[in-house]
This record gives C-alpha cells, structure tokens and sequence, in this order.
C-alpha cells in the first residue's frame, strides 16, 4: 500500500513568489493535516481537514497561506507570496480520523523549501 | 498551554542502552507517542503508551510513564547505527490535536 505522497520533495524560490505543494494521503484516511517543521523543531500544525472540511486551520497564516482538499483526497497548501521565514519543511499526514482513539498519523517525506 | 520538551541531543556507542526523556504539560494527555524521522524523511510512528499504563515494551523499545511528574521515555536496547535519527515525543489529548516536541537527536557511534 502507498503511504502519502507529496510533491514536489524540494523547491527553491525567490521571495515574494507563489509555492504550492501537494498531497495524496493515504487511501481511506478522512483526517488530513498540513505541519510546517521548522529547522531543529517538531511539526507544527497549520490546518486539519476532515473530508473535504477544514476544521482547524487556526494557526494557518491566512493572509499568505491558503489550502483545498477537493473532493475529500488530495490537498494542496499555497503561500502567495513568500517571505524569508517561511523556509522550512512541509509534512502533510494523514490517519483514519476515528475520533478520541488512539490517532496514528502517518506522514509524507515533507517538501523542503527554500525561499531566497 | 500544551508544550513537550526534550533534551536536543544523545550520542551512545553501538550495542549500549539509549534513553530518550521528555516532558509535558497537559495532564489530559490520553495517548503519548514516540516518534522517528530518519533523514530526508516523515515521521513514523514508533510506539504508544495510553496515559493509564506505566510501561510498555516492544521488541528493544521500552516506553515509561510517569503520569504524576509528566515524564515519558524511550529506551533502546542494544542500539544500532541504523537507530540514528531524531526522535519526537508527542502528547495527543483527543480532537485530533497532537503536540510534537522539539525532538532529540541519536547519534550512534560504531
């Protein structure tokens, strides 16, 4: 069985250009969650989907951050436009979502990127 | 607030025990979850331990709780090169919110 797939592993960009980056997770997860994973730090979330919904992008940057999940299986996360710090690494995860039960998230290789 | 902290870094020689200590804040905490990225890599779950047991072993990995002084760790017996990675303590206290810590850093040496 795959596990989740994002794309593309490494971007490098010039400040104040558009980046987005996707995610395929695993077949018949409904919870879907995007992390920003600072250097040297643990994954910070940025939004949680279930479905198609996002129930808690309350640490998503929104006035340069934006993301869809279309139909309830693929994402994608935007940051339009891109400053210096907002270098780092981007896990998108995902699990079964079977409320409050032991909830094991399984994550992708991350998108490196590099804004300069 | 919710916060988990470890130590950044462990060096240990192949063949000896590591362990791996954090701490959280949250006493609400239901699950605790130890985690492993190897380089270039996601995290992947390694082991769990529900806040009502004291310990649990798998295979070399021995996790205990210390539920009164908030104190999760890790041990690997025997450890690897293959066991060097960063390890993340995470707390999860239900609606799907999972606090993830700094994580710590193994370095085995030959």
């Amino acid at each position: 069985e795959a596990g989740v797939v994002q794309s593309p592993r490494y971007k490098i960009i010039e400040k104040k250009q558009p980046v987005a980056f996707w995610c395929n997770p695993i077949s018949g997860h409904n919870t879907l969650y995007w992390y920003r994973q600072n250097l040297g730090q643990g994954p910070e979330l940025l939004i949680r989907y279930e479905n198609e919904e996002a129930v808690d992008d309350s640490q998503l940057p929104k006035d340069r951050f934006s993301a869809e999940r279309l139909k309830g299986v693929d994402s994608t996360l935007k940051i339009q436009p891109a400053e210096l710090g907002d270098s780092a690494v981007y896990l998108c995860a995902s699990s079964l979502g079977l409320g409050g039960l032991h909830n094991e998230q399984f994550f992708g290789p991350g998108t490196r990127l590099t804004v300069l | 607030g919710e916060d988990v902290e470890q130590s950044l870094f462990l060096s240990v020689r192949e063949g000896d025990s590591s362990v791996i200590n954090c701490t959280y804040t949250d006493s609400s905490s239901t699950y605790l979850y130890w985690y492993k990225q190897e380089p270039g890599a996601g995290l992947q779950l390694l082991t769990y331990i529900f806040s009502n047991m004291d310990m649990k072993q798998d295979q070399r990995l021995t996790v205990l709780l210390n539920k009164k002084d908030k104190h999760l760790s890790l041990r690997i017996a025997d450890t690897q090169t293959g066991d060097s990675a960063i390890y993340f303590c995470a707390e999860y206290t239900g609606g799907f919110k999972t606090i993830f810590g700094a994580g710590t850093r193994l370095f085995v040496k030959a």
